[in-house]
């Protein structure tokens, strides 16, 4: 069965530095999204791709993040300056067209910030 | 706010009990999904309920959805210590394509 997939499982950077996160979605969705979780809490969204562009983002979702479609199977956040507050589950998602809202989660990343 | 609020925060029982978890939420929704999440892992899609259904069944699992008091709920019937994760609501809204993410229950089955 088709999944999506993440790499690496755990990041640890230091505060400042760039972390580049990857994501494989299911290779005929269209739509990608990236969420966090920060411990023990709930589930936030950060953004949604769809087209070549980000199509909604949320507050999160600064100058310091960014996300890139590079080569076709490849989906990627960069968060460019670290916070401590970064630290976090990222979880990417895809969706296929025209479907009702179902989105395949990746198992995520779990970034540590020192 | 979208969020969906679920009750109880925490539900402990034991293994062949049915357990039953609720979401409510305050806006209008397209679909209400529900998701399992295993300690520190990924998530897991249980079941996805339309706002034009009340009910469906998947395996073990029971979902209904009140569209008039904005309420789910999720039972898991003859429940297993395998079942034990947190549950989560996610509410689908259409105009956006985002899932807006419950609180969660953290329910744990006792063997």
């Amino acid at each position: 069965e088709p999944e999506v997939t993440q790499t690496p499982s755990h990041q640890v950077t230091q505060m400042g530095q760039e972390v580049i996160l990857r994501c494989v979605p299911i290779s005929n969705h269209l739509y990608f999204y990236w969420y966090r979780q920060i411990l023990g809490q709930k589930v936030e969204f950060l953004v949604s791709f769809y087209n070549n562009e980000i199509s909604e983002k949320s507050e999160i979702f600064d100058d310091q993040f960014s996300v890139e479609r590079p080569d076709g199977s490849n989906f990627t956040l960069k968060i460019r300056s670290t916070k401590l507050e970064d630290s976090a589950m990222y979880f990417c998602a895809s969706k296929a067209g025209g479907s009702w809202g179902e989105q395949f989660f990746g198992p995520g990343t779990r970034l540590t910030v020192l | 706010s979208q969020q969906g609020e679920e009750d109880p925060q925490a539900l402990s029982i034991q293994e062949g009990e049915n357990a039953t978890m609720n979401c409510s939420y305050k806006t209008s929704i397209n679909n209400l999904q529900w998701y399992r999440q295993n300690s520190g892992r990924g998530l897991v899609h249980l079941i996805l309920i339309r706002s034009n259904e009340r009910e469906k069944h998947s395996g073990r699992l029971r979902v209904t959805l009140d569209t008039s008091k904005k309420s789910s709920s999720l039972l898991i019937t003859a429940s297993r210590a395998a079942d034990t994760a947190s549950y989560f609501c996610a509410l689908y809204g259409g105009a956006t394509n985002k899932l807006i993410f419950g609180t969660g229950t953290l329910l744990a089955v006792q063997p």
